[in-house]
């Protein structure tokens, strides 16, 4: 299985400043035939179901506010929120959709500082 | 509007068997790869399984610490997903969800708690 490694495991960032979370791959998640990354990050506030956010590592799913982005490619990518408001409180989960089973990282908890 | 209502967890002693359901409405269901995905209480998310569509073959894959022992099913005609749990091990007890794979987990219910515990 593909291990997905998070950093860091928390962090406290004040309101409109920038949050930044790395996510590594044990291996790449590259397909070679399509060019395509199988990466996706999940957001799940407390006491809520998780939410798809980014899937080919920055594609926003539909509603989800540009603030959020994400980049990188291989076996280290990183997902930005660019400007931290009081909603987006929550956990954060990158996930690898290369191959089965999907395999989640072990999340990064974003505060208010 | 897509929703995935789960129902039928509870608390059950090791070595019982509890079946989830999960009522599926809002989208066609029977074109919907469908998974279940669980989260131990304070933990992480760790997918459980899926089930194909039945045009792409309706095949079902577990991950390996639930293979053997849990089964999902659909029933189409009720646009209804199932995971049949045995031989529950306290390591089990977790809240499942359950989502629509279209490769990602695209939508999620709001999740039932399942207590193994003697």
């Amino acid at each position: 299985d593909i291990v997905m490694t998070q950093s860091p495991d928390s962090l406290a960032v004040s309101l409109g400043e920038r949050a930044t979370i790395n996510c590594k791959s044990s291996q790449s998640v590259l397909y070679s035939s399509n060019k395509k990354n199988y990466l996706a990050w999940y957001q799940q506030r407390p006491g809520q179901s998780p939410k798809l956010l980014i899937y080919w590592v920055s594609t926003r799913e539909s509603g989800v506010p540009d603030r959020f982005s994400g980049s990188g490619s291989g076996t280290d990518f990183t997902l930005t929120i660019s400007s931290l408001q009081a909603e987006d409180v929550a956990v954060y989960y990158c996930q690898q959709y290369y191959n089965t089973p999907p395999t989640f990282g072990q999340g990064t908890k974003v505060e208010i500082k | 509007e897509v929703q995935l209502v789960e129902s039928g967890g509870g608390l059950v002693k090791p070595g019982g068997s509890l079946r989830l359901s999960c009522a599926a409405s809002g989208f066609t269901f029977s074109n919907a790869w469908m998974s279940w995905v669980r989260q131990a209480p304070g933990r992480g998310l760790e997918w459980v399984g899926h089930i194909k569509s039945k045009t792409d073959g309706g095949t079902t894959e577990c991950a390996a610490p639930v293979k053997g022992r849990f089964t999902i099913s659909r029933d189409d005609s009720k646009d209804t997903l199932y995971l049949q749990m045995n031989s529950l091990k306290t390591e089990d007890t977790a809240v499942y969800y359950c989502t629509t794979e279209k490769l990602v987990s695209d939508y999620w219910g709001q999740g039932t708690l399942v207590t193994v515990s003697s």
